[in-house]
């Protein structure tokens, strides 16, 4: 079944120590995103790649990085992760970009900070 | 500024009955809105969605109504089902983004 999975589902850092979570598609869809979900609050856009363009959220702190090497895989990176930086991290990819593109969700990494 | 909101977090139903979810927005520029539901350990699964053209979109059980001039939309599921229940989140986007601007989200159960 083509799908968008998402390793680890769960991942434990410490404070300040990079992590890196990631993301593959098996839709060979051409926009990637990842939100970030805090508990109890809406899915939170921090950034997206069409093909190979990166757009930043104007509110995404510096802290996250992303890189898209090929279509099939996205990768989010957290330079020096702090406490409020725990959540759930979603991905999701959509055919294309426009409005009418419904966007299909991974199952998530629900990221522990200590 | 949160400009999608769902101010129930939470909705009970009894199996059979009606289920009525709600979501307003802010922003007059969305022109797609859509229902997503979650399953706990996995991700948002897409569920409907309508044009800022139309004011009624029906799938099945489930159908989607837009009232513009009072920025506010619902989702309508009948008959529940213990099934359904979920957390349902209602997004909005706009232009060619593609961009979605969720809600908090509202926790369905359904009793049987």
């Amino acid at each position: 079944d083509a799908m968008v999975i998402q390793n680890p589902r769960y991942q434990v850092t410490q404070f300040g120590k990079p992590v890196t979570l990631s993301c593959s598609q098996t839709l060979n869809h051409n926009v990637m995103y990842w939100y970030q979900q805090k508990s109890s609050q809406a899915p939170k856009l921090l950034f997206h790649y069409y093909d190979k363009d990166f757009n930043n959220e104007a509110d995404t702190p510096d802290n996250f990085q992303s890189r898209r090497p090929n279509t099939s895989f996205c990768f989010l990176d957290i330079r020096s992760p702090g406490l409020g930086d725990a959540a759930m991290y979603l991905c999701a990819t959509s055919r294309d970009g426009g409005s009418k593109h419904e966007q299909y969700f991974g199952p998530g990494t629900r990221l522990t900070v200590t | 500024d949160q400009q999608v909101k769902q101010n129930s977090p939470s909705l009970s139903v009894q199996e059979g009955r009606i289920s009525i979810l709600n979501c307003d927005y802010t922003n007059s520029m969305f022109d797609y809105f859509l229902w997503y539901k979650k399953y706990p350990a996995e991700g948002p699964t897409f569920l409907i969605s309508i044009s800022s053209i139309k004011d009624k979109n029906e799938d099945g059980r489930f159908t989607v109504f837009l009232n513009k001039s009072a920025k506010h939309l619902s989702l309508h599921i009948v008959p529940s089902q213990p099934g359904d229940s979920a957390v349902y989140f209602c997004a909005a986007s706009t232009g060619n983004t593609g961009k979605l601007i969720f809600g908090q989200g509202t926790t369905l159960q359904v009793k049987p």
